[in-house]
């Protein structure tokens, strides 16, 4: 399978942007999608196939992609923003692969 | 309202079996392929398996496979995964999740969980 590589911390003060990035040598070739995970509660899908932003999720979450890093950014970071964000692709195999995750403080 | 609410969880003892399962409303539950992902305690999430949506498909994470079997029941809007051999590196929270597109398109809605121990 492939691996995925994520930051294991970010430290954004309110209000500034917080950008997360998850990289792997054959994101070239696949998706990522995004989630964010607070203690308790089920995962939410934030962003999916690199920057697609399901209805419902706040603008202020975005995904852009350059080469083998996708990068999760949030602007104007809030309080409640304060969670776990995991990038998730697949492979062809088909196997979906979840990075080790990034927690973010605020 | 789409909702997935898994069950079947507890404590188990390793080598002991355990059925869980995820029941599915406010959808067309047998248009969508399926998937349990697991979070074990201070790790991060996991995929287990994948089920298309009418079973032709399945898929396991290398972890699980040979003792974790993935099936659903499209006339009762239900997921299954079937544990067998279970092992302390099993214990987790299983959430069961609902692909958009089968392996693609990212997993759109999710259960709340049900907790697995494992230990003797």
């Amino acid at each position: 399978s492939f691996e995925l590589t994520q930051p294991p911390s970010v430290s954004v003060s309110p209000g500034q942007t917080a950008r997360i990035t998850c990289s792997g040598e054959t994101l070239p070739n696949q998706y990522v999608y995004w989630y964010q995970k607070k203690p308790g509660q089920a995962p939410v899908l934030l962003i999916r196939k690199d920057s697609e932003r399901p209805s419902g999720i706040p603008e202020r979450f975005s995904g852009s992609t350059s080469g083998t890093t996708v990068t999760l950014t949030i602007s104007g970071v809030q309080a409640e923003d304060e969670a776990d964000y995991y990038c998730q692709s697949a492979d062809p195999s088909p196997t979906y692969v979840f990075a080790s995750g990034t927690k973010v403080t605020v | 309202e789409v909702q997935l609410v898994e069950s079947g969880g507890g404590l188990v003892k390793p080598g002991g079996s355990l059925r869980l399962s995820c029941a599915a409303s406010g959808f067309t539950f047998s248009s969508y392929s399926m998937n349990w992902v697991r979070q074990a305690p201070g790790k991060g999430l996991e995929w287990v398996s994948s089920i298309s949506s009418s079973s032709s498909y399945i898929y396991y994470a290398d972890s699980v496979k040979g003792r974790f079997t993935i099936s659903r029941d499209n006339a009762k809007n239900s997921l299954y995964l079937q544990m067998n051999s279970l092992r302390a590196e099993d214990t987790a929270v299983y959430y069961c999740a609902r692909d958009v597109v089968f392996f693609s398109g990212g997993m759109d809605v999710w259960g709340q969980g049900t907790t697995v121990t494992v230990s003797s």
